[in-house]
């Protein structure tokens, strides 16, 4: 049975730093990863979608990386603004179709 | 080009009563995945469907729940006698096909007093 966690549940960072975001999941027979945002009380945006194929996937300021020998994947925010603030959740899919998440990390960006 | 909608975005009902969540997929898309998130607790697959068809249904309770996806009109989740424990906010997501990305609606938030 696939599991996912994400480390650490919550993060507090000074703007303008740079987020350091970790999945990890105990089946690498994936086909693909997401990196979501939620608001709170929102829906899901997502962020960025990494083939398995793929090691990484850019879009502005995020950068995602996969390696799926070892299960994980990191998700890199640059240069971090307040506006970043939201909670992080990654989703693998393996067979079947479905979406795996992991817990979620909190991050809050101060001014 | 609208995306996943979802309606209502808040439902309150009692216990007892019967829940009807609606999920219209984007356009062009035939495949339709609900999630729920329970307070404090992770996004948990639910049922996958397509036109018609209910693909994975391992997700779901084994009783009360149900879910459709008709020919025509949105995907329903039912939810029948609900109990506070069925509080939650139900996420609905849908792809062109079957291996491509999801995309998420802005869920149901339900609450059962």
């Amino acid at each position: 049975k696939q599991e996912v966690t994400q480390i650490p549940a919550a993060l507090s960072v000074p703007e303008g730093e740079n987020l350091v975001l970790n999945c990890s999941f105990t089946d690498s027979a994936i086909y693909n990863l997401q990196w979501f945002r939620q608001d709170p009380g929102k829906g899901l945006t997502s962020l960025l979608l990494i083939q398995s194929s793929q090691r990484e996937q850019t879009s502005g300021r995020l950068n995602a990386s996969l390696d799926k020998s070892s299960g994980r994947s990191t998700l890199y925010i640059a240069a971090s603004q307040p506006g970043d603030s939201a909670t992080y959740l990654c989703a693998v899919r393996a067979a079947g179709n479905k979406l795996t998440f992991g817990g979620g990390t909190r991050v809050l960006v101060k001014p | 080009n609208a995306g996943v909608m979802q309606n209502p975005r808040h439902l309150v009902r009692r216990r007892g009563q019967e829940a009807r969540l609606r999920c219209s997929p984007m356009k062009g898309h035939s495949h339709v995945y609900w999630y729920r998130q329970l307070p404090e607790e992770g996004l948990k697959f639910m049922v996958y469907l397509q036109k018609e068809n209910i693909i994975d249904e391992s997700g779901m309770p084994k009783e009360r729940f149900s879910a459709e996806f008709p020919k025509e009109g949105p995907s329903i989740l039912r939810i029948q006698q609900v109990v506070r424990g069925d509080s939650a906010a139900y996420f609905c997501a849908s792809s062109p096909q079957e291996a491509y990305e999801q995309y998420f609606g802005p869920g149901t938030r339900l609450t059962v007093t």
